[in-house]
């Protein structure tokens, strides 16, 4: 089974409202990563947090992690139309090598 | 963007025959995936290599076989591709290990349909 599973598996929000998206996993991490996908494109990076940090930020993005409860969340404030996209956590643990697993995603509508 | 291309972007192929999807790399990164993307289930990783002829299963790695020969190309094979393999393919490349940074760039997928 994954990793990561993202919880909603949809929201729909109104312009400047804030979204939140959670990510749970069942193993030890070396980074949590988070990605967004626009249709019918590839996957871009949005933030990574290390296992030893609790809270990331990058613009309107905020990224909690809780090691302790295999969890994080992405925070995503002041939401625009724009926004709209499907968004994914990704773990990353060294296994001898290191395997980037992703969770099923969010798909995110942020209606103008 | 980063220098990622897969070929080809679209495919229908039958029932049993072989089928070979390319990544090639501009950026000389040591690691290359293979993951599948399919409704309902995100991304799962197929294959992926940590350096020429270094490589090592995912999560649904039945049914498919991976080749590095060269640091710039990963191969995904099919050798009898079915229709449970119709999907979109995304090929990914990272320097995670050197920095701990592990980020992704991702190419612009291959879709597949196996009738």
């Amino acid at each position: 089974s994954q990793q990561g599973e993202e919880d909603p598996q949809a929201l729909s929000i109104q312009e400047g409202e804030n979204a939140t998206m959670n990510c749970s996993y069942k193993t030890s991490i070396n980074n949590l990563q988070w990605y967004r996908q626009n249709s019918g494109r590839g996957l871009v990076h949005l933030i990574l947090i290390r296992s030893n940090e609790r809270e990331k930020h990058s613009g309107r993005l905020r990224v909690t992690l809780d090691t302790s409860k295999k969890s994080s969340s992405l925070l995503i404030t002041a939401s625009r139309a724009a926004d709209t996209a499907s968004y994914f956590c990704a773990t990353v643990k060294n296994t001898g090598g290191f395997k980037t697993i992703f969770g099923a995603g969010t798909r995110l509508f942020v209606k103008a | 963007d980063a220098g990622i291309t897969q070929s080809p972007r679209h495919k229908v192929t039958e029932t049993g025959t072989p089928v070979t999807l390319r990544c090639h790399q501009t950026e000389n990164h040591r690691y290359m995936y293979w993951y599948r993307q399919d409704p309902g289930h995100g991304l799962r990783l197929i294959h992926y290599s940590y350096g020429v002829k270094d490589t090592d299963k995912g999560e649904v790695s039945d049914g498919y076989s991976v080749s590095r020969s060269k640091t710039e190309d990963f191969l995904l094979t099919l050798e009898s591709a079915t229709s449970s393999q119709t999907s979109v393919y995304f090929c990914a490349i990272s320097e995670v290990g050197r920095a701990d940074t592990g980020e992704l760039f991702f190419g612009e997928g291959s879709r597949l349909t196996v009738l």
